[in-house]
């Protein structure tokens, strides 16, 4: 068990919907990520939050966004969804991620898989 | 665009042999290369690399970085059936922009099956 904690487990839904999927990082950890993996994509970075604030983006749609709230839980949001979003979705959380840190290992939820139909 | 390239994408053995993965990377502003042990579930951090010639180890898994060639291996030896799962290669880099832009790009992993 890595701290991290994610909800729901599994998500169900019809294209054009939209869901919240909820990610608790481990405490004291003040960074989450998330990622997108797919079978034929492999782990895809989404984007990260510090403390509240967005840091970096990676192969995010637009239909997709992030938050970060003041206690550092944080929310993935996908609408319009398509039948190509139906994947395995991870968050990972870190100590802390700026230059003047050690990169730390990022410590991974055991993730929320979305299907789609 | 951040690329990190994994081989093999499979491979098969014999409990007790010794298997080899290959991970290399180009990567803009490079800080950190990780390896990651993923099984069904949520990956697993194993190792986190940041210079070169350094190796480390965990029991009967060790890695080691060369930046200059930029490449990073990861051996198992007397491999057991435990260790099936997907191996993957992440590496971290700063991006053109620098400063506090960090993030990991994967590669595609390798998945190791150990037959008893």
């Amino acid at each position: 068990d890595s701290g991290v904690t994610q909800t729901p487990k599994h998500l169900i839904t019809a294209t054009g919907q939209r869901v919240t999927l909820r990610c608790s990082p481990r405490s004291g950890d003040l960074s989450v990520y998330w990622y997108q993996q797919s079978l034929d994509q492999g782990l895809q970075f989404l984007i990260q939050y510090y403390n509240g604030e967005e840091r970096a983006k990676g192969n995010i749609l637009e239909r997709f966004s992030a938050q970060q709230f003041p206690d550092l839980h944080s929310e993935l949001n996908l609408s319009s969804l398509e039948l190509g979003d139906s994947a395995l979705y991870f968050c990972a959380s870190s100590v802390a991620h700026s230059a003047g840190a050690s990169y730390n290992e990022q410590f991974f939820g055991p993730g929320t898989r979305l299907t789609v139909l | 665009e951040d690329k990190v390239v994994q081989s093999p994408l499979s491979l098969v053995v014999h409990e007790g042999d010794t298997v080899t993965l290959n991970c290399s990377y180009e990567v803009t502003n490079f800080r950190s290369l990780l390896w990651y042990k993923q099984e069904k579930k949520a990956p697993t951090f194993l190792f986190m690399l940041t210079s070169s010639g350094i190796e480390k180890k965990s029991g009967r898994l060790s890695s080691i970085l060369d930046k200059k060639e930029l490449f990073s291996i990861l051996n198992i030896t007397a491999t057991q059936t435990g260790d099936s799962a997907i191996y993957l290669c992440a590496v971290g880099g700063l991006g053109h922009s620098g400063g506090s832009n960090y993030k990991l790009t994967f590669g595609k992993g390798t998945l190791l099956t150990v037959n008893p």
